[in-house]
Order: structure tokens, then C-alpha cells, then sequence
């Protein structure tokens, strides 16, 4: 099946700085990739996703890149706040039926 | 819409016990599944279901039977409790299956102890 891997596990930036995260996949057929937010006691939240056809996507402080080429994609969260701490996984599928997550990276937003 | 809910919150089992976590949603959603999430490996698809009536195995479906009778409801079952299995689940929905609905709705999660 399926491989991700998710860097790094652990992430602290000040306040208004940048933040990204890389995850790599291993099987080429992948064409969906979600990016999910996951706060302390709760269940992930997706944010934001991309598809195969897509290089980038942006919402707001958020942005998605994808390299098919290399396999990798990339979230990236700008100007960071306090309440962008939080543990997020990215994901890949195939078939949009079975999706495989990242290990997860716990950001933390020092004020 | 209360979304995606999962009963119980917290669980405590013996080694071979036997248990039924529940998990339903009033999105009136084809597709749902479960997860396990454990420290440091993310969340494992353990199975999932297309629709009322059609299930399928996910990457870790050892130990565990699902059954979707109806839309709105998705439980999973430990037929018999190992340590190993000593995780927090979490159930989600889809609109559907396949590539044309994005978004995947988790529920509250179920954390569960195996003694």
C-alpha cells in the first residue's frame, strides 16, 4: 500500500513567522492529498486538499504545493498565530477510498 | 446537524472482552470508516463502507467486524479485546466514496484501554 512520511514531528516558530510541512509519498497513483488540523481531545479537521492536476492551492494563510515529479507535497502556514498551534497530518489516496496519513507534526505558535 | 458522534467517550476492557463502539451521522452520508490513532503513527484506516450494505478492509482490519445496515450508522466491533488494540478511534463520513467528495468529517473520537 500506500507510504507517507510526514517532517518534521515537531515544529516551534514565533508568532507572525512562516511555518511548513513536508510529507512524501511512495506510490504514483496518488491524486488526492488532504492536509488535516487536529486540536488537543478532538478529531481531525480538514483545512485544505489538492488533487493531482493542481501544482498549488491557497486559502487565505494557507497553502498547499504539490511535485508529482518528486513525490512530495507541502503545506505552508504564513503569518502564524497562537491558535495554529496544533498536531497536522497530511494524507494520500488513490482511489479517494482508502487514505493514508502522514505521522503527524505538532505545531506550536509561541506568542 | 450534530455531524459525526461516537459513544462511548472513554472505554476500559479486559483482555478478550467483547465490544461494540458506535458511530452515526445525520449528514445523510454514503461514505464512512474508522481509524485507530496511536502515538506516533498517525491515524490507520482499519475499515470502510461505500454505502449501507457494502464494507471493505483498510490497512490494519485484524481484530475488528463492521456491518452498515443503515446510512447513518457505522459500529465497529472487537470480538475479542487484545492489549494491542489499546488506541483512540475515530469514525468518519463522506458525502461519497471515490475522488468527487473531498471533505472527511471526523467524529469526537473513542479512546479505548485493553487490560
Amino acid at each position: 500500500g500506500e507510504n507517507v512520511e510526514q517532517h518534521p514531528s515537531t515544529l516551534s516558530v514565533q508568532e507572525g513567522d512562516s511555518a511548513v510541512i513536508k510529507c512524501t509519498y511512495s506510490d504514483s497513483a496518488s491524486n488526492y492529498f488532504p492536509w488535516y488540523k487536529q486540536e488537543l481531545g478532538k478529531g481531525p479537521q480538514l483545512i485544505i486538499d489538492i488533487r493531482s492536476n493542481v501544482g498549488e492551492k491557497k486559502d487565505q494563510r494557507i497553502a498547499v504545493t504539490l511535485n508529482k515529479t518528486a513525490k512530495h507535497f507541502s503545506l505552508h502556514i504564513t503569518e502564524t498565530q497562537p491558535e495554529d498551534s496544533a498536531v497536522y497530518f497530511c494524507a494520500a489516496s488513490i482511489t479517494g477510498n482508502q487514505f493514508y496519513f502522514g505521522t503527524g507534526t505538532s505545531l506550536t505558535v509561541i506568542p | 446537524n450534530a455531524g459525526v458522534t461516537q459513544t462511548p467517550k472513554f472505554q476500559v476492557l479486559k483482555t478478550g472482552q467483547s465490544m461494540t463502539l458506535q458511530c452515526a451521522q445525520d449528514m445523510n452520508h454514503e461514505y464512512m470508516s474508522w481509524y485507530r490513532q496511536d502515538p506516533g503513527m498517525g491515524l490507520r484506516l482499519i475499515h470502510y463502507s461505500v454505502g449501507a450494505g457494502i464494507t471493505d478492509q483498510g490497512e490494519v482490519p485484524n481484530g475488528y467486524n463492521v456491518s452498515r445496515s443503515t446510512t447513518e450508522d457505522f459500529p465497529l466491533r472487537l470480538l475479542s479485546a487484545a492489549p494491542s488494540q489499546t488506541s483512540v478511534y475515530f469514525c468518519a463520513s463522506r458525502r461519497g466514496g471515490g475522488l468527487r467528495h473531498g471533505e472527511q468529517y471526523f467524529g469526537p473520537g473513542t479512546r479505548l484501554t485493553v487490560t
